[in-house]
């Protein structure tokens, strides 16, 4: 079955660039989605289509999709960006795949 | 707005049934892929499975696949989740999302539920 593997954690100073990747064989033949989720709510997608940004998501948000690496950048991140944050793909015909997760630190 | 209201989570013995149910409103249910996404205590989010706006197309994860039914009933607006021979490993928060318009789409899952918690134990 198809997997997408992501860093455990990430650390980022506030203002600084955060980058998350997702892994995955040929990902970028495929689209990429990511989504954020801070402790006791619901997932929020912030990116679509690989770099697609939903209404309302700021716009230091940005995705880019290639080989067999997705990223996730957050410019300028801010404390309110720390959350987990999971990439997400269709793995095959009939089934959905999330990666593991990465829990974004801003210290 | 959109709205996604799951329902009939609770404490179920290993090997027993259970039936999720979740009620849309806020858009045009029969026009949508719909999902149930799972995350058990303090882990990732890992997708259960996925219908298409007629359910011409079924999709399951491996780690449920011929344990688990989805349906819909466009009528009333409503995503359900057949759950037999339940697991303790089933133990998770449950939520339904709303895909986009077509099977394998790229739009992502844009809607969450607040999830039911469905916990397998003795």
């Amino acid at each position: 079955s198809y997997e997408l593997t992501q860093p455990p954690s990430v650390s980022v100073s506030p203002g600084q660039t955060a980058s998350i990747t997702c892994s995955g064989d040929k990902l970028g033949d495929k689209y990429a989605c990511w989504y954020q989720q801070k402790p006791g709510q619901s997932p929020v997608v912030v990116i679509f289509q690989d770099s697609k940004r939903p209404s309302g998501i700021p716009e230091r948000f940005s995705g880019s999709n290639s080989g067999n690496t997705a990223t996730l950048t957050i410019s300028g991140t801010q404390a309110m960006d720390e959350a987990d944050y999971y990439c997400q793909a269709w793995g095959s015909s009939t089934a959905v795949v999330f990666g593991g997760g990465t829990k974004l630190t801003v210290l | 707005e959109v709205q996604l209201v799951e329902s009939g989570g609770g404490l179920v013995q290993p090997g027993r049934s259970l039936r999720l149910s979740c009620a849309a409103s806020g858009f045009t249910f029969d026009d949508y892929v719909m999902h149930w996404v799972r995350q058990a205590p303090g882990k990732g989010l890992e997708w259960v499975s996925g219908i298409s706006w007629n359910s011409g197309s079924i999709g399951y994860a491996d780690s449920v696949k011929g344990r688990f039914t989805i349906s819909r009933d466009n009528a009333k607006n409503s995503l359900n989740l057949q759950m037999n021979s339940l697991r303790a490993e089933d133990t998770a928060l449950y939520y339904c999302a709303k895909g986009g318009t077509t099977w394998g789409d790229s739009s992502g899952l844009d809607y969450w539920g607040q999830g039911t918690l469905v916990t397998v134990s003795s």
